[in-house]
């Protein structure tokens, strides 16, 4: 079965700087998709990057961007320029590709907080 | 606007008393999802569907119940609620899986309380 384990239940940041969240996954499937998702306190989730197994360039979206290590089975986030907006607990999700089960698998959770 | 609804939004109930938590999505979505979060667990699936009239189990579907009429609809059913599901839930909706975009779009969440 595949797991997602975020090996760091809270981190925090200062205002401006870049912070980086953890998340390692298992899986015996070639391809597959991961994303991070972001639970501000409104507590609904809200997608923030899409990482697709079979691409090696790494996904951005503008201050957000992952570090993909496929045989590592590493998903990394980094938050560039960290935003006070940016207060949420982060998400690892993983979802394999085709099937006839199509649902994300969590990890538990990073709390990161921006320090002013 | 395109959007993953979830009615209602607060939810406090009693032992026993029967209730249906609503989603509705207007991206003409074949799969639809219902998850539940508890503190420390993280999110874990309860039920999915891939299609009209086609439902199936998540991880932890004790409890509880879906249908699938229509392709925009998806009610959770808690036939008779427990303490032990006081939780915050939510739906959620994408393409069928295997094509590309198959991102999934949550709703805002249901928090659901049983006394």
């Amino acid at each position: 079965a595949q797991t997602v384990t975020q090996s760091q239940p809270e981190m925090s940041v200062q205002e401006a700087e870049t912070v980086t969240l953890s998340c390692t996954y298992d899986t015996s499937e070639s391809d597959y998709y991961l994303f991070w998702y972001k639970q501000p306190p409104s507590r609904q989730m809200i997608l923030v990057i899409r990482q697709e197994a079979y691409k090696q360039q790494n996904a951005t979206e503008n201050r957000f961007s992952v570090n993909f290590q496929k045989a590592a089975k590493s998903f990394s986030l980094k938050i560039s320029d960290s935003q006070l907006g940016d207060a949420a607990m982060y998400f690892c999700a993983y979802r394999r590709d085709g099937g006839s089960q199509g649902n994300l698998i969590f990890g538990k959770g990073t709390k990161l907080s921006v320090k002013p | 606007e395109a959007q993953v609804t979830q009615n209602p939004r607060y939810l406090i109930t009693v032992t026993g008393k029967k209730l249906t938590v609503t989603c509705s999505q207007n991206m003409n979505h074949e799969y639809m999802s219902w998850y539940r979060q508890d503190p420390g667990l993280g999110l874990r699936q309860i039920y999915y569907s891939m299609n009209v009239e086609v439902t199936d189990k998540g991880d932890v579907p004790e409890g509880y119940k879906v249908s699938r009429k229509e392709k925009r609809n998806f009610p959770l059913i808690l036939e008779s609620p427990s303490p032990n599901q006081t939780s915050l839930y939510f739906c959620a909706s994408s393409h069928r899986t295997g094509i590309v975009t198959d991102t999934q779009y949550f709703g805002p969440g249901t928090r659901l309380t049983v006394l």
